[in-house]
């Protein structure tokens, strides 16, 4: 389909061990944004990028969150040595461009659990 | 931390009825306010995006409404079907493009 495209849908792990969680954006969408949801919990707003740039990484909870974009396309969150409060659902979006206009175009999250 | 609250948090209405949410949200380094409506087992679909004070949107049946002087956004539904229950949300932008998300309306329309 058209539409952003979140891998894997699933994922579970040992606490401690790395994880890389892709989206693939709508096809000429320069502005891509990472969100969280943990249980009970609203969006949290992780990082965007405008092309392969991200302005500010403010929005990442910990030094263990890692995130790049490259080709202007796919981005990554690497999430090193998890923990058990990392499981959430990652929500991947993407818009048209970053202005204040635009829309943004949600994937079905990938839904992490950390054991 | 930034709070944008959405009121009320859940809602039970009959089929027909009109019904309205509220976001509220902080008036300063304003940029954008989104609404989305989230059905269960899907993604996050796009109702508006409004950036101007005094704005007005409408698709069928939703409209919203935008104050951004005092922080406050308006959805309203006319005539509620089954079809509408989901969650909205809303979500302020500020100047530095960062999103800050409400933690949603919970809607039900009963048959």
């Amino acid at each position: 389909g058209a539409g952003v495209s979140q891998s894997p849908s699933n994922k579970v792990t040992e606490k401690g061990k790395d994880v890389e969680l892709r989206c693939d954006p709508i096809s000429g969408h320069t502005a891509l944004y990472w969100y969280r949801q943990s249980l009970g919990q609203g969006l949290e707003f992780l990082i965007y990028f405008q092309g392969n740039s991200a302005p500010d990484k403010s929005g990442l909870p910990s030094d263990r969150f890692s995130a790049e974009r490259t080709g202007g396309s796919v981005s990554t969150l690497t999430i090193q040595r998890t923990q058990q409060e990392d499981s959430a659902v990652y929500l991947c979006a993407s818009s048209l461009t970053s202005q204040s206009n635009q829309p943004q175009h949600f994937g079905d999250g990938t839904r992490l659990s950390i054991l | 931390i930034l709070n944008v609250e959405q009121s009320p948090q859940s809602l039970h209405v009959q089929e027909g009825d009109s019904t309205n949410f509220t976001c509220s949200f902080p008036s300063s380094n304003f940029y954008a306010l989104h609404w989305y409506r989230w059905e269960t087992a899907k993604s996050p679909e796009a109702l508006f995006v409004m950036t101007l004070n005094g704005d007005e949107k409408k698709k069928g049946r939703i409209s919203a409404t935008l104050n951004t002087k005092e922080g406050y956004s308006y959805l309203y539904i006319k005539g509620s079907q089954p079809e509408d229950s989901a969650t909205y949300l809303c979500a302020f932008r500020n100047t530095g493009n960062q999103f800050y998300f409400g933690t949603g309306t919970s809607l039900t329309v009963i048959p």
